[in-house]
């Protein structure tokens, strides 16, 4: 069964500083991986994806991740936090093969101070 | 064109009486999701829906719940006999296509308050 874990509920960091957003994943096959954000009163929007290729991802607003797939994990990374990123994450996992069902973890706030 | 439109944006019912909750994808997008976003607990998939195919209604919680969707665009979830677990956010989101390498486009969705 597909699963994706988040195990930090809030992520604290302060403005400037290199923030991490933790991902791991269970999949059977290869794994389609994206990170989504939910700002307050909004939709989720999307910030990047892994399909394949290289392991470092980048996406919107200067976050990257990588894929690394010995310790199946897609962690989101930005070298230099702002106030602004502060928001609700996701990450979210589908198989290469099967089901078209993304799983999506159960997110991760992130409080960026300044 | 517009994104994913929603509605009701917020929706407050009795326990025990039926809401449908409709999603407008984008336009030209042949696949549809349907999830819940509960409090601590993530987006939880409920259904899809792929042009004409049959949908993947395996994410449904209970035969309350049932989704339909008209000329492959607009789709209607309907929740019978409400409950009080049944409040949450209820989030649609479209893609072009299904090969797993597209970016879902999520609405704004509709929260649903059951008294």
């Amino acid at each position: 069964a597909q699963s994706v874990a988040q195990p930090e509920d809030q992520v604290n960091v302060a403005e400037g500083n290199p923030l991490t957003v933790k991902c791991t994943y269970s999949v059977s096959g290869n794994p389609y991986l994206f990170w989504y954000v939910q700002y307050p009163n909004r939709g989720l929007q999307f910030l990047l994806k892994y399909i394949t290729g290289d392991n470092l991802v980048k996406g919107s607003y200067g976050f990257e991740a990588e894929f690394n797939k010995s310790q199946t994990s897609f962690h989101l990374k930005k070298p230099s936090a702002l106030v602004s990123d502060s928001a609700l994450y996701f990450c979210a996992v589908r198989s290469s093969s099967g089901t078209y069902k993304y799983i999506f973890g159960t997110g991760t706030r992130l409080k960026v101070l300044a | 064109g517009a994104g994913v439109s929603q509605s009701p944006s917020n929706k407050v019912t009795e326990k025990g009486k039926d809401v449908e909750l409709r999603c407008d994808p984008i336009s030209g997008h042949t696949a549809l999701y349907w999830y819940r976003q509960s409090l601590g607990q993530g987006l939880e998939f409920l259904i899809y829906f792929q042009g004409n195919s049959a949908p993947d209604k395996s994410g449904l919680p209970s035969d309350r719940f049932s989704a339909e969707r008209t000329g492959g665009s607009v789709s209607t979830l309907t929740i019978q006999r409400t409950q009080q677990e049944d409040s949450a956010v209820y989030l649609c989101a479209s893609t072009q296509k299904t090969s797993g390498t597209d970016t879902q486009y999520f609405g704004p969705g509709t929260r649903l308050t059951v008294l």
